[in-house]
């Protein structure tokens, strides 16, 4: 387990964009492929999608077309960007770091909680 | 796209077995991993790959998966197993990360 850490605003307007960014230890972001996963409240996880330096972002079946996942080595960051939003995009939002030797998540941050509201 | 289905909760007493099943079409054939997320904290996992456990999670925690259903047991249950706890795979056709919706545990 590494420590992630999400930051961004926590209100944002509807049909606005979202924004945040994730920080990563240093020295680590070139080697993995890192998330973007929100829980809406009471609710259960969702995959938002990854991508890697030098990598090809995939996205998940709902937020295609919507959602823009970038990642910046000489930052140390990877970041989210969600157009056009709506109350049903509140949410507490997850980055995490796909695991190097399969298809799960080792290391999380500890979510950021995003509000939808004018 | 490929569905995962959880109990929404299981009640438990202290030092009893609990068992949380994940129901998806033929997920013998996939590889599950779970997740216990305590209220307000982010996810950790404590199950990769259908049976592994990441250094640090007790042997309490043990997986299971074949045919229809995969499921996470917990033996010997403590207070401090109490949360919620979802259930991963990767979909290759969708090329999507799948989660459960989540099955509440409570210790009685």
């Amino acid at each position: 387990q590494v420590q992630l850490h999400e930051s961004g605003p926590g209100l944002v307007r509807p049909s606005e964009t979202l924004s945040l960014t994730c920080t990563v230890p240093v020295g680590s972001i070139s080697t993995y492929y890192w998330s973007w996963i929100r829980q809406s409240p009471g609710k259960g996880l969702e995959w938002i999608g990854h991508n890697a330096f030098r990598g090809s972002a995939k996205y998940g079946p709902s937020f295609r077309g919507r959602v823009t996942i970038s990642v910046d080595s000489s930052k140390n960051q990877f970041f989210l960007r969600v157009t056009s939003v709506t109350a049903a995009d509140t949410a507490t939002y997850f980055c995490a770091r796909d695991a190097v030797r399969g298809h799960w998540f080792d290391s999380w941050g500890q979510g950021s909680l995003v509000t939808v509201s004018s | 796209s490929y569905v995962l289905t959880q109990i929404s909760s299981v009640s438990v007493a202290p030092g009893q077995t609990a068992r949380i099943p994940c129901e998806g079409d033929n997920i013998g054939g996939k590889v599950v991993h779970w997740y216990q997320q305590r209220p307000g904290q982010a996810p950790i996992l404590v199950v990769q790959n259908d049976v592994g456990r990441p250094a640090g999670i007790p042997e309490r925690f043990a997986g299971s998966n074949s045919g229809n259903t995969a499921t996470l047991t917990i033996t010997r249950v403590e207070a401090g197993d109490e949360a919620d706890y979802f259930c991963q795979v990767w979909d290759y056709s969708g090329n999507s990360f799948v989660f459960g919706s989540g099955t509440t545990v409570t210790v009685l």
